[in-house]
């Protein structure tokens, strides 16, 4: 079945440190690809997607791009801020489309001044 | 608040009672997902439901648990003789439709279920 491996946390930068949290996934076909946030006291949201092989999804700095050849879509930022602190979480769509998604475990962002 | 409301944010139950967790959506949102995350995993997909219909069970254990979405009134959850295994935080999400727009869930704070 889909599953996503997520790189553990948590992870703690200074402000204006590059990120990379990565993601691995196993799937059958051809699924779209997710990074959720979760900013303390708040819910899950969307922060951005990629539906085919080499899209790249953005917002907010933040970016990741589906590589289908090594089953990757890690998540980078070139400078990172305190507002930054959160837990990510990287999903995977069913195939076929659909809102039931499989997530990784999270990993815990905390960015210091 | 226009967002998706879950309540209680935190259920404290002893072994054998029962639990029932609540879910508004957010307006306009007839779609209702609930996700579960145990200790040091990540959500799991646990059903899928429309307004009076179950679309997706397959995540739910097949014993104590059970869900609705009537038409009017929040989504429930409701986990009958709880173990100490059913601690976990308990996701909703809605959306405004279900095929189409993959992905774009958007989800409450959390339910958190402790079972002494």
């Amino acid at each position: 079945g889909n599953s996503v491996t997520q790189m553990e946390g948590p992870v703690t930068l200074s402000e204006e440190a590059f990120l990379t949290i990565n993601c691995t996934y196993t799937a059958t076909g051809y699924p779209s690809l997710f990074w959720y946030v979760q900013y303390p006291g708040e819910g899950l949201q969307l922060l951005l997607k990629a539906t085919k092989a080499d899209d790249k999804g953005s917002n907010k700095g933040f970016e990741a791009t589906y590589r289908k050849e090594t089953t990757s879509f890690h998540l980078e930022k070139g400078s990172v801020q305190v507002s930054d602190s959160a837990v990510y979480f990287c999903a995977l769509g069913a195939t076929g489309g659909g809102n039931k998604l499989t997530f990784g475990t999270g990993t815990q962002l905390k960015v210091e001044l | 608040n226009a967002g998706v409301m879950q309540n209680p944010r935190h259920l404290v139950r002893r072994r054998g009672q029962e639990a029932r967790l609540r879910c508004s959506p957010m307006k306009g949102h007839s779609h209702v997902y609930w996700y579960r995350q145990l200790p040091e995993e990540g959500l799991k997909f646990m059903v899928y439901l429309q307004k009076e219909n179950i679309i997706d069970e397959s995540g739910m254990p097949k014993e104590r648990f059970s869900a609705e979405f009537p038409k009017e009134g929040p989504s429930i959850l409701r986990i009958q003789q709880v173990v100490r295994g059913d601690s976990a935080a308990y996701f909703c999400a809605s959306s405004p439709r279900g095929q189409g727009r993959a992905g774009e869930l958007f989800f409450g704070e959390g339910s958190r279920l402790t079972v002494l």
